[in-house]
């Protein structure tokens, strides 16, 4: 089976820089990803690591280290829009897309 | 960008009857889309895998008479939550795989179902 262990809850000012953590257990390792999503919408798809090291789109990274089956979402120059709920998510399978999500973390950026 | 169409975004219905949701993609074809169930501030749970022009594969723990799922087309996958119950009262969302890649899903914005 799978588990996902992530904060519930991450609070930060505008501008700053936030980490939120993943670690993850689960039997074969099909990748990992990472969702935001805002309260009542779709979830949004971010960045995904299939490898070790830093993956870097715009303000956002994310990083994974097999070894120690964790990972991280980093999120730069913070912004209002940006307090929304980021869930990290591993294959259940080697069918793409077929994943088993983490219970997500809370973030809420403050002027 | 890609677009993941579902409806309706909120149903409320009476207990024993069954609610169709559809998901289409609008300006893709997904041979693979994917049904979730979301409670409040919680995770999202895969309650199957949808292939276009075959059966659906169903999670463990998942009632595949309960929510019957079919995928008639590359663009259109529908669950139906047959006999439905106040305990099936959820945010269903549905995903497909692509156009940005097969690790990317594309989510439709969810229906909201009540069962009363």
């Amino acid at each position: 089976g799978q588990s996902l262990e992530q904060p519930s809850e991450v609070t930060a000012v505008e501008g700053a820089i936030v980490q939120i953590n993943c670690t993850y257990q689960t039997s074969g390792f099909y990748g990992l990803s990472w969702y935001q999503q805002h309260d009542g919408g779709a979830p949004t798809f971010l960045s995904y690591n299939a490898l070790d090291g830093l993956e870097e789109t715009g303000r956002f990274s994310s990083f994974l280290s097999r070894s120690d089956s964790y990972g991280y979402l980093l999120l730069q120059e913070l912004q209002m829009k940006d307090s929304a709920s980021y869930f990290c998510a591993v294959g259940k399978g080697s069918t793409l897309g077929r994943l088993y999500f983490g219970r997500g973390t809370q973030l809420t950026v403050w002027p | 960008g890609a677009v993941v169409s579902q409806h309706p975004s909120w149903v409320i219905c009476k207990s024993g009857t069954s609610v169709k949701i559809e998901c289409r993609s609008l300006d893709f074809q997904a041979t693979t889309m994917f049904w979730y169930r979301q409670f409040p501030k919680q995770s999202l749970m895969l309650m199957a895998t949808s292939n276009e022009g075959s059966k659906a594969t169903y999670e463990q723990g998942v009632e595949k008479d309960k929510f019957l799922i079919n995928h008639a087309s590359l663009t259109l996958s529908t669950l139906t939550v047959t006999s439905a119950h106040p305990e099936d009262s959820s945010f269903y969302i549905c995903s497909a795989r692509g156009p940005y890649g097969a690790n990317v899903l594309t989510f439709g914005a969810g229906s909201r179902l009540t069962v009363l």
